[in-house]
């Protein structure tokens, strides 16, 4: 079973900072999401990468698929991106497996 | 806006219950999940649905069952309700390709 490890937990940043959070995965995937779960609990789906990298505003994901590792960066960092970051991988089946998430905070 | 809707953001039910939780999707996707989400232990598959009325356990289905009779709803249900069943819980759908999962806003269970 994909055993799949994010880091930070916790993150605190001052508005305008630049943010990375990184995710490592055991297993050999076919997929990678990343997510983001705001105070409330609605889960929105942000990226999903199987190779290199996206960008989508001030977000931008890369994922090294021989490293097993992903990056999820946010570039002039606000208060409302303040949320649970989550990383989830597919290897092959319908099952996702999620590491446990960022807490990011964003202070102005 | 394509959808996911769970019914109820906030349920509060009696130890021994039966709890039905909908999931209505408007994407006419094949694939829908629950999930349940704890402190410290992320999100876990309860069961998956890839068809009507096809079901698969996921990795913690005791105590749970579903049913899926139209392609749009998906029922995620607790025959007898314990406080250990306190949590919050997800819907997810995906296309059959898996390109992409749309989650609902949560459903936030309390079994007292």
């Amino acid at each position: 079973k994909n055993e799949v490890e994010q880091s930070p937990q916790n993150l605190t940043a001052q508005e305008g900072e630049f943010i990375t959070i990184n995710c490592s995965y055991s297993v050999g995937i076919s997929a990678l999401h990343w997510l983001q779960q705001h105070p409330g609990g609605g889960i929105v789906s942000l990226f999903m990468l199987s190779s290199g990298k996206k960008k989508h505003g001030r977000l931008i994901a890369t994922i090294n698929i021989q490293e097993k590792h992903s990056s999820l960066h946010i570039t002039a960092s606000h208060p409302r991106d303040s949320a649970v970051y989550i990383c989830a991988v597919r290897a092959g089946s319908y099952q996702l497996t999620f590491g446990k998430g960022t807490k990011l905070s964003v202070i102005p | 806006d394509v959808k996911v809707t769970q019914s109820s953001r906030y349920l509060v039910k009696r130890t021994g219950e039966k709890v039905f939780l909908e999931c209505v999707q408007d994407m006419d996707h094949e694939n829908m999940f629950w999930y349940r989400q704890d402190p410290g232990l992320g999100l876990r598959l309860i069961y998956f649905s890839y068809d009507v009325k096809m079901k698969e356990k996921g990795d913690i289905p005791e105590g749970y069952s579903v049913s899926r009779e139209k392609k749009e709803r998906f029922s995620l249900i607790l025959e007898s309700a314990s406080t250990n069943q306190t949590s919050m819980y997800l819907c997810a759908s995906s296309s059959r390709a898996l390109d992409g999962y749309t989650f609902g806003s949560g459903t936030r269970l309390t079994v007292v």
